[in-house]
Parts: structure tokens; sequence; C-alpha cells
């Protein structure tokens, strides 16, 4: 089974920290996304990146930035945390090949005070 | 990627088939529907896809309408465990360059004894 593991489930930060979120997975997937999910607006995607060093923004990246410096590893970065990125974050990846589905880590829920 | 409509939220007796139904009429000759459900307090988990003819699983079976607007998706006897927020989302095989996966608001399914 493909096994997606973000490193934190609670975290709780101070505005104008700067926050690292780490996702990593099993199988080799080319592809890994973050998404954000708030109360009535579902996911959003956040960022994505399709291969190592690369990234695309994805429908809300302000204030947040990537790194990929490894295939199984994508980190999310909250540059200076504010309380707005209070949410429940979510990791990714999928394989580039026809029917595959995206697996999801269970999420890292950040209060920002 | 097509847009997706789906109710807000259903509801279901506990060993009764749930029904979950998504539109999807701008949906293109290429593209998969796919379902995901999202347990509280973890990450999307996929269910079921298809193209155009009906899919069956250990979890589920996924209905397809001969014009491919739209699609239902059959938990043939609910249990309180299905109570979850289920996504239909209707995108391409993923060949990665930069295609980004969005989900919507989905149906909040809550399974009553």
């Amino acid at each position: 089974d493909v096994k997606v593991t973000q490193s934190s489930r609670y975290l709780v930060k101070r505005t104008g920290e700067k926050v690292f979120l780490e996702c990593v997975q099993d199988m080799d997937h080319e592809n890994m996304f973050w998404y954000r999910q708030d109360p009535g607006l579902g996911l959003r995607l956040i960022y994505f990146s399709y291969d190592v060093k690369m990234k695309e923004k994805g429908d809300i990246p302000e204030g947040y930035s990537v790194s990929r410096e490894k295939k199984e590893r994508f980190s999310l970065i909250l540059e200076s945390a504010s309380t707005n990125q209070t949410s429940m974050y979510l990791c990714a990846s999928i394989g580039t090949g026809k029917y595959q589905p995206q697996h999801f880590g269970d999420g890292t829920r950040l209060s920002i005070l | 990627d097509a847009k997706t409509t789906q109710p807000t939220s259903m509801d279901c007796a506990e060993g009764r088939a749930a029904n979950l139904p998504c539109n999807h009429s701008t949906i293109s000759g290429n593209e998969y529907v796919y379902w995901y459900r999202q347990i509280h307090s973890q990450g999307p988990q996929y269910i079921i896809h298809g193209l155009k003819n009906n899919e069956t699983n250990e979890m589920a079976s996924l209905i397809i309408t001969e014009d491919r607007k739209s699609s239902t998706l059959i938990l043939p006897h609910a249990t309180l465990r299905d109570t979850a927020v289920y996504y239909c989302i209707v995108r391409v095989p993923y060949t990665g360059g930069g295609n980004k996966l969005t989900f919507g608001t989905g149906t909040q399914l809550k399974v009553e004894l």
C-alpha cells in the first residue's frame, strides 16, 4: 500500500514564526501536492511538484513556499505564519500514469496563535 | 478538469444502500470519474473510478450514465463508519508535468441507526 506520511498531526505555532510541514511518500511517485482544507471551502491546492526541484503554484500560493530536494519528500513552508493560515494541511502524491488515484496523508492540523 | 456538482449533505439509515449523485455535464471524452471520501480528522481516501462502464470493488459501486453527464456512487450496505464527506472528481488521467488536481466541497453523508 502507498504510504504518505505527514510529520505532525497537530502543530501550534506563533504569528511570525517560520513553519515547516513535512511530507514523505514511499511509492516513488513523481508528483506531490499540498492542500489546505477549511470548513465550507473544501480542499484548496497550494502548491504541487511534478519532479525533484520542480514546483508549480496552485490556487492559493500566497504566503507559502515549497521545497522538493528529494523525490520522496515535499515540504511546505510558511515564511511568516499568520493567524489566517490556521487550517488543516493535507499532502498527497500520485504516480504518472493512466488511472492512478491520489494518495493522501492524514493531515496536519496547524494552529497559529 | 470538468466541474462537478454534488448535494451538500445526505442521510442514510444503517444497513440501507447509500446512493450519492454527482453531475458532470461538461465531462469530455477522455475524463474519468473518481470518488474519494474523507472521514473526520483523516486524509481523503480513494474509493473507485471509472470511464464509462459501471465499476464495482470491495468498497462501492459506480454507475455512470450512458451520456456520462452524471454518476452515482453506491454503498450497498451503509454502516456508521461510512459517515464521511464524499468527493466526486472528474479529470483526465494524470500525466504529470503541471496538471493540478482540484477537489470540490463534496457531499456530507451521515449514516444513522
